[in-house]
């Protein structure tokens, strides 16, 4: 039971362009989503989080978009750089509950 | 802040042996900390949550027996994979949270091959 999906493996785009990665959800009880950002044989690190409570949170060039009643969230990176190349995990947690649930990641690659 | 240090980076074990990884946190307290495992291509699949001064908690499916976890403090937690074998390699990663928002910090993982 895949509670987080990605369903793009991978994802390529030029630089300077925006990139949006998607993240669904089946779990209406998730209180909260959090993207990061991992390269090879390194641990992920964290990118941007929002709350169930807001639709929209932005950090530079990263902005995260909650749509609860279609249970999606995507990330947008803008403007693309090439060291935005990367696997980019989106992940969910429940309330009171401290583990978190992973989407497959999605590999972004920025071209040139 | 929020530093997680995860040792060693990476681990060659003959078969049948044991090995530890080490998950520390530098600059807070971490009650929880989580045991992740990572297979090529694939999703973070949590293993454990690790809790401070009490028995770890194991996902359905994870031997507790081959994958033992200690937290004996508020800054360390110790996974150590026991009589290893081949298949049990694989990208091990730790983390840590202080506050949920702010997100989980994780470690720089650790690359277990088991020969």
């Amino acid at each position: 039971d895949q509670q987080v999906k990605q369903n793009s493996p991978s994802l390529s785009v030029q630089e300077g362009r925006i990139s949006i990665l998607n993240c669904d959800y089946t779990n209406s009880m998730f209180d909260y989503f959090l993207w990061y950002k991992k390269y090879p044989a390194e641990g992920p690190t964290f990118l941007i989080s929002i709350s169930s409570i807001k639709d929209k949170n932005e950090d530079g060039r990263f902005t995260v978009f909650l749509n609860k009643s279609a249970k999606h969230l995507s990330l947008h990176i803008v403007p693309s750089q090439p060291g935005d190349s990367a696997v980019y995990f989106c992940a969910a947690g429940g309330k009171g509950a401290q583990k978190l649930v992973f989407g497959q990641g999605t590999r972004l690659t920025i071209n040139p | 802040g929020a530093v997680v240090s995860q040792h060693p980076s990476r681990v060659i074990c003959k078969s049948g042996t044991s090995v530890k990884i080490e998950c520390r946190s530098l600059d807070f307290q971490a009650t929880t900390m989580f045991w992740y495992r990572q297979f090529p291509k694939q999703s973070l699949m949590l293993m454990a949550t690790s809790n401070e001064g009490s028995k770890a908690t194991y996902e359905q499916g994870v031997e507790k027996d081959k994958f033992l976890i200690n937290h004996a403090s508020l800054t360390l937690s110790t996974l150590t994979v026991t009589s290893a074998h081949p298949e049990d390699s694989s990208f091990y990663i730790c983390s840590a949270s202080r506050q949920q928002l702010y997100g989980y910090t994780f470690g720089s993982g650790t690359r277990l091959t088991v020969v």
